[in-house]
């Protein structure tokens, strides 16, 4: 079966560190996003890409960057990891601009 | 800045009654309107899609929209305590860039 598959799942680190978390579909979708979530805030778009060599800035992009140089991954890096960035991140992917998002299990990372 | 409301609850229903969700959306040119379950420490899973006005029907779940009002409502009937959850509802700007989330709203269901 196709699915979206994060990891790590867990994540411990410090601040100033840089960090990628990975994210690996086999849907074959072109689309593909990141988000945050957090008390209060609810998912919060940081990322998104409509194909190979396609990246843009979602709500909360600041401290992140994407790169998309295959259908099948979207790594997130936060290039200084600050406290700020404790989080709940989720991966998701669609078949088109309309369709539902298919989400990956989650990263919790902690920024200490 | 988009927005997607929803009421953060928590909504208490007994069990067999119905839950009534409900969301609001500011973007007048919204197409793609979503409901997401998702349990505690779990990822948001699709439970309804709903592109027109109207209601849609999938088991005991029906979600209404009415673009009019830009207002869309999930409905479950027969609630269960497997129900309670937190709901998320998500729309899809005119501009078709990705979904926006409301907050979601937290669904009790005591037996």
């Amino acid at each position: 079966d196709a699915e979206i598959t994060q990891s790590p799942r867990h994540k411990i680190t410090e601040t100033g560190r840089q960090v990628t978390l990975a994210c690996h579909q086999t849907w074959n979708h072109n689309n593909m996003f990141w988000y945050r979530q957090d008390l209060g805030h609810g998912l919060r778009l940081i990322h998104y890409s409509y194909g190979v060599q396609d990246t843009n800035k979602g709500e909360v992009s600041d401290g992140y960057s994407v790169s998309r140089s295959n259908t099948e991954d979207l790594p997130l890096t936060l290039e200084s990891a600050a406290s700020s960035q404790t989080s709940v991140y989720f991966c998701a992917s669609s078949e088109s601009r309309n369709s539902p998002l298919h989400f990956g299990n989650g990263t919790r990372l902690t920024v200490t | 800045q988009k927005e997607v409301e929803q009421n953060s609850g928590p909504l208490s229903v007994p069990e067999g009654a119905i839950a009534s969700l409900n969301c609001t959306y500011s973007d007048r040119g919204s197409q793609s309107f979503f409901w997401y379950r998702q349990y505690s420490g779990k990822s948001p899973e699709l439970i309804m899609f709903i592109y027109s006005n109207g209601d849609k029907e999938d088991g005991r779940f029906t979600a209404q929209l009415n673009k009019a009002s830009q207002y869309v409502s999930l409905l479950i009937r027969d609630s269960q305590p497997s129900d309670s959850a937190t709901y998320l509802c998500a729309v899809n700007n005119q501009a078709g860039t990705a979904l926006i989330f409301g907050k979601g709203t937290t669904l009790s269901v005591s037996s």
